[in-house]
């Protein structure tokens, strides 16, 4: 299992600033995704964060609004850029560790809570 | 990918069994059924997965049709700590070349759990 720490847990932002989410885990995993989750909705994939490389954006959205990093195996950041209201979601880590071949579980962070006002 | 079909909410008594079913009629060969819950105010959290046989473990059992083109999980003895939204979904296998995409969420199924 895999263990994630997801920074802040909350927070308040003004409209046209910069959020940053980090995103820790316990262990060295393969897979680190960004998921964004909306009031009473579910779970969208944002992006994959790959270690070294630019991240691979899901439809609709873009580096320039959700830029990633991922220096290592065990961190990742999201950045939420130039916020507007319809920002406010809760914005989760994922892990997984996919040394194995067959499918393997996914792990998630307890998520940012995230109100643009 | 692949499209699951969920009742949008269902309702069981505490102790009992509860049977949630997930249609997929559309899944290909080389996808695994996954099941996943969303507590309150929490991530999503891994319940099982299967391909073709029918799977035990701690938290549940996934019960897949002859032609998988549905499943069901059940909860054989539900607590009010099983109310959560559980949400079904295909994954390719990795064998057949897929890479390592993210899950696909629909809108799942909203378990509410009287005592």
């Amino acid at each position: 299992s895999a263990v994630i720490s997801q920074k802040p847990s909350r927070d308040i932002c003004q409209r046209g600033t910069s959020l940053t989410i980090q995103c820790q885990v316990d262990s060295q995993v393969t897979m680190m995704f960004w998921y964004r989750q909306q009031p009473g909705q579910s779970l969208t994939l944002i992006a994959t964060a790959n270690q070294g490389s630019e991240a691979t954006y899901e439809s609709g959205f873009v580096i320039d609004k959700f830029p990633i990093s991922r220096p290592n195996l065990t961190f990742s950041t999201l950045t939420v850029s130039n916020m507007s209201p319809e920002d406010s979601s809760i914005y989760l880590c994922s892990v997984e560790d996919q040394s194995e071949v067959q499918n393997t579980e996914a792990f998630f962070g307890q998520g940012t809570r995230l109100t643009v006002v | 990918d692949a499209k699951t079909t969920q009742p949008n909410s269902m309702e069981s008594n505490e102790e009992e069994p509860v049977h949630l079913p997930c249609n997929h009629s559309t899944i290909s060969g080389t996808d695994y059924i996954h099941w996943y819950r969303q507590l309150p105010s929490q991530g999503p959290e891994y319940v099982i997965h299967g391909l073709t046989s029918n799977v035990n473990n701690r938290m549940a059992s996934l019960a897949i049709a002859e032609d998988r083109k549905s499943s069901t999980l059940i909860l054989h003895r539900a607590t009010l700590r099983d109310a959560a939204v559980y949400y079904c979904i295909l994954r390719y296998s990795r064998y057949s070349g897929g890479g390592a995409d993210g899950l696909t969420f629909g809108k799942g199924t909203h378990l509410i759990i009287q005592p």
